[in-house]
């Protein structure tokens, strides 16, 4: 069965520093998401890319997050500046074309752990 | 502000029994709901989803009820395995709505019992 890959699984950094963490979405798919979960609370959305660029994003994707889909299979979110808060578990998700919210294939997600 | 909960955050059932495991949503605008089940390590996958002109849908083993009056979900798992023990998550959105629409729920961990 396809599925979304990430990479790094886990991914240690100091804080201040670049991170990008990667996503394979599934090959059909044409909808990309990243979504994060801090330790003990809930699945946030962080951005939503269609068509190589933004169509939406919440208010933690501030000026520091980036995407960028740099080639026909990755998908990347990169933060420039890391912060402690931003440890997190990163989900990418992708989906078909279709109603939104369908049946989101999520990835097995990347620890990130900012000291 | 309005948001999905999940009536009990652990569950714990003997293997073989069935499994219900509730959510509450406040939302009354979300028409569309969905399960997800979260193994330890891995991403969120895809469980069974319901629409709000339907009261329930069955997949493969699971139900999933939905109470619009009361404003309930809940998913029941059939003669629960040892690999069902996950977090169930609940999400709910509006189906024509955004991707930052579809809100998750806490999660109830299941765990099963030999």
């Amino acid at each position: 069965e396809p599925e979304v890959t990430q990479t790094p699984s886990h991914q240690v950094t100091q804080m201040g520093q670049e991170v990008i963490l990667r996503c394979v979405p599934i090959s059909n798919h044409l909808y990309f998401y990243w979504y994060r979960q801090i330790l003990g609370q809930k699945v946030e959305f962080l951005v939503s890319f269609y068509n190589n660029e933004i169509s939406e994003k919440s208010e933690i994707f501030d000026d520091q997050f980036s995407v960028e889909r740099p080639d026909g299979s990755n998908f990347t979110l990169k933060i420039r500046s890391t912060k402690l808060e931003d440890s997190a578990m990163y989900f990418c998700a992708s989906r078909k074309q279709g109603a939104a919210n369908e049946k989101l294939f999520f990835g097995s997600g990347t620890q990130l752990s900012v000291l | 502000g309005e948001s999905v909960g999940l009536h009990l955050p652990t569950l714990s059932v003997q293997e073989g029994d069935n499994s219900i495991i509730n959510c509450a949503y406040s939302n009354s605008a979300s028409d569309y709901f969905i399960w997800y089940k979260q193994e330890s390590g891995k991403g969120p996958q895809f469980i069974i989803d319901i629409r709000s002109n339907m009261d329930k849908r069955q997949g493969q083993r699971v139900t999933v009820l939905l109470n619009k009056t009361v404003k309930h979900l809940s998913l029941q798992i059939a003669a629960t395995q040892p690999g069902d023990s996950a977090v169930y998550f609940c999400a709910e959105a509006i189906s024509s709505g955004s991707a930052r629409q579809l809100t998750f729920g806490s999660g109830t961990q299941l765990t099963v019992l030999p």
